[in-house]
């Protein structure tokens, strides 16, 4: 069974980076697509990014392009979010979920998702 | 990015059924076949219910089914039951400059 287990919550001061590590099990890692989101109290989902794990190649969220960066350990079948300059709007919990390969490509849903990492940025 | 419009809150007795509506633009609903619907409870990762506008995951009850019509996609909920208490979120493929949009949640109560 497909399964993505992420890091632990984190705080950090305005300024700051963090790094979310999304470990994957069940599948060939390089396989899937690893897509990034986030949902900040209260708030929908709000879609971030991808990395293909196979080739590294990366796609971002126009607003979010300055900030973030996604990369993969294939050796450990896991993937990294970092974000950097970290303000207090970022407050949110962060999820990675796949995006299997179809017959015409790559999947434009995303099943299973991580368990979420809460990031919270307070000075 | 403009998120997809879904109500806030929807409500129905047990049994019944209730519709979740996601309404889009031509440049995401409405253009293309990639709409998908999530259940959330709190605290818990986002679970996927429907695919591709209408096809359903193996595992997901037959009491979840979806449609499309023009720029809104729908989720039904067919003889709800307690546990269908949860939030419900759709997400499209775009062409624009984000390719996924979000809706912004819809809070279904069982009464």
């Amino acid at each position: 069974q497909v399964q993505l287990v992420q890091s632990g919550a984190e705080v950090k001061r305005p300024g700051a980076s963090v790094e979310v590590s999304c470990e994957a099990s069940g599948h060939r890692f390089s396989g899937y697509y690893i897509h990034w989101f986030r949902q900040a109290p209260g708030q929908g989902l709000e879609w971030m990014g991808w990395i293909n794990p196979a080739s590294g190649a990366t796609y971002f969220a126009q607003s979010l392009q300055d900030r973030v960066t996604l990369t993969r350990d294939t050796s450990i079948s896991t993937a990294y979010m970092e974000l950097r300059s970290l303000r207090s709007d970022d407050t949110a919990i962060y999820f990675c979920a796949i995006a299997p390969p179809t017959d015409v490509g790559v999947a434009n849903w995303f099943d299973p998702w991580g368990q979420g990492t809460p990031v919270t940025v307070s000075s | 990015q403009s998120a997809l419009t879904q109500p806030a809150s929807v409500s129905g007795s047990p049994g019944q059924s209730i519709t979740i509506s996601c309404t889009g633009t031509r440049s995401d609903v409405g253009d293309w076949e990639d709409v998908s619907w999530y259940q959330q409870y709190p605290g818990k990762a986002p679970k996927l219910l429907i695919y591709d506008v209408t096809n359903r995951p193996s595992g997901v009850s037959d009491r979840f089914s979806g449609s499309k019509s023009g720029i809104t996609a729908s989720l039904t909920i067919s003889g709800l039951q307690a546990e269908d208490e949860a939030e419900y979120f759709c997400c499209s493929y775009s062409d624009t400059n984000t390719p996924y949009v979000f809706g912004l949640g819809t809070k279904v109560t069982v009464l």
